[in-house]
């Protein structure tokens, strides 16, 4: 059974600081490998997600993700997080039945 | 955390036959939950946000009368596929929170199989 981890529950930065959630997964075959964010009062919506080929995949909103197999990680970065960067990040890792399974999740709060 | 669990893991059923699935928040009064389903390979979709003691709203291109959302309590909703067929067949999971936290909590999710 695959699962997932996220080692940060809570992240507090500053704007313009640097982010890096990391996400590490444990499944010996091939993997589909999601980011998700949840803004406060919203849904879920997809900020990146790798299938094959490049590894470094360019989400929205600023946002990339470096799928490094030997390390079984997925972490998501951004060079630069705003205000509205707010919100809980969730990675999902889909192996093969294609039953996604969720990390707990990160809260990240950006002060102005 | 807090714990959602959705019922059951997974189903399943005839065609033409109706299935439904609970979610239920076990330590906390969900004022919101959302159902998304996943087909193998993509990302998840909305299909409906579910608001305590009202009606679910539904996005665009999700059949209402297929897909019945009811939320009749803080603790408790529940997604009915009715007269399920095949294409029906996807996994579902529901999310549950308040509109204060920035945190949600998800269900199990549960595997639909329409024979």
């Amino acid at each position: 059974a695959q699962s997932v981890s996220q080692h940060n529950h809570h992240v507090i930065l500053s704007e313009a600081a640097s982010l890096e959630l990391g996400c590490n997964y444990s499944y010996g075959g091939t993997v589909n490998l999601f980011w998700y964010v949840q803004y406060p009062g919203q849904h879920l919506q997809l900020l990146l997600k790798y299938f094959s080929g490049d590894p470094l995949v360019k989400g929205i909103k600023g946002f990339e993700a470096e799928f490094i197999k030997s390390k079984f990680s997925f972490n998501l970065r951004k060079p630069s997080v705003q205000w509205s960067d707010t919100a809980e990040y969730f990675c999902a890792v889909e192996g093969g039945s294609y039953i996604p399974t969720f990390g707990r999740g990160t809260s990240l709060i950006v002060h102005p | 955390g807090a714990v959602v669990s959705q019922h059951p893991s997974w189903v399943i059923c005839k065609s033409g036959t109706s299935v439904k699935i609970e979610c239920r928040s076990l330590d906390f009064q969900a004022t919101t939950m959302f159902w998304y389903r996943q087909f193998p390979k993509q990302s998840l979709m909305l299909m409906a946000t579910s608001n305590e003691g009202s009606k679910a709203t539904y996005e665009q291109g999700v059949e209402k009368d297929k897909f019945l959302i009811n939320h009749a309590s803080l603790t408790l909703s529940t997604l009915t596929v009715t007269s399920a067929h095949p294409e029906d067949s996807s996994f579902y999971i529901c999310s549950a929170g308040d509109r204060v936290n920035t945190e949600a909590f998800f269900g199990q999710g549960t595997r639909l199989t329409v024979v």
